[in-house]
């Protein structure tokens, strides 16, 4: 099973609005990622998990607040977003360095919209 | 942090023509891994191909091949007999296997296949 899900597919949200995005893995993968991506762009680095712990956090606003409950699940808590947060969040997992395989693996990503 | 350059934005070519994305990295690293992802208009992000750096022979997969210059910090992808399918943005990355679980994507390089 090489697959990573993503729920929910899309999210329309107001400013004053909690929601959450949720993702899973079950590859073993102990790497876990949150990017944000506009349209044709490449995607931005959000966090990383490592062993279920924040390892990296690219600078994010307060206002997406990450959670790894588990080595096959990765949250993202959304409060008080605003407009030009609307983009695709994608979710990825991989295996940490030193293993046989390194490559990420993708979630088709959830489409969020801001009103 | 390694920069990865995508210098063509878009390409276009012919069905079942052959067409060269190219890719250029910075990094004083030996050891490391790169990747082609495609992603197709509102749809996942998959794996292309994947190289490592410590290995000479170029990877092929199917119809993509790439061209592997390591002192040239060059890595591009060939796909040969292109399909409809085949149109999507494709994005190159880096892996550093001393820098924790990182990936360094390229801007991105939007293929169009003409029937």
């Amino acid at each position: 099973d090489t697959e990573v899900t993503q729920t929910p597919k899309h999210l329309v949200m107001g400013m004053t609005n909690k929601k959450s995005l949720k993702c899973e893995q079950h590859m073993g993968h102990r790497a876990m990622y949150w990017y944000k991506q506009k349209a044709k762009k490449p995607p931005e680095l959000m966090f990383v998990y490592s062993y279920e712990k924040l390892s990296i956090n690219e600078s994010v606003p307060s206002r997406f607040s990450p959670e790894c409950p588990n080595s096959s699940l990765l949250n993202l808590h959304l409060h008080a977003l605003q407009p030009e947060d609307s983009a695709l969040y994608l979710c990825a997992s991989s295996h940490l360095p030193g293993t046989a395989t390194y490559e990420q693996y993708f979630g088709p990503g959830t489409r969020l919209t801001v009103t | 942090a390694q920069t990865v350059t995508q210098s063509q934005p878009e390409m276009s070519v012919q069905e079942a023509e052959t067409v060269t994305l190219s890719c250029t990295y910075d990094t004083s690293e030996s050891d490391y891994y790169l990747f082609w992802y495609k992603q197709p208009p509102s749809r996942q992000m998959i794996l292309v191909i994947r190289q490592e750096a410590y290995k000479q022979q170029n990877a092929t997969e199917n119809r993509f091949s790439v061209n592997f210059q390591k002192a040239a910090k060059s890595f591009s992808l060939k796909i040969s007999d292109s399909q409809l399918g085949d149109a999507a943005m494709y994005f190159c990355a880096y892996r550093s296997p001393n820098t924790g679980n990182q990936f360094y994507f390229g801007t991105g390089t939007s293929l169009t296949v003409i029937p």
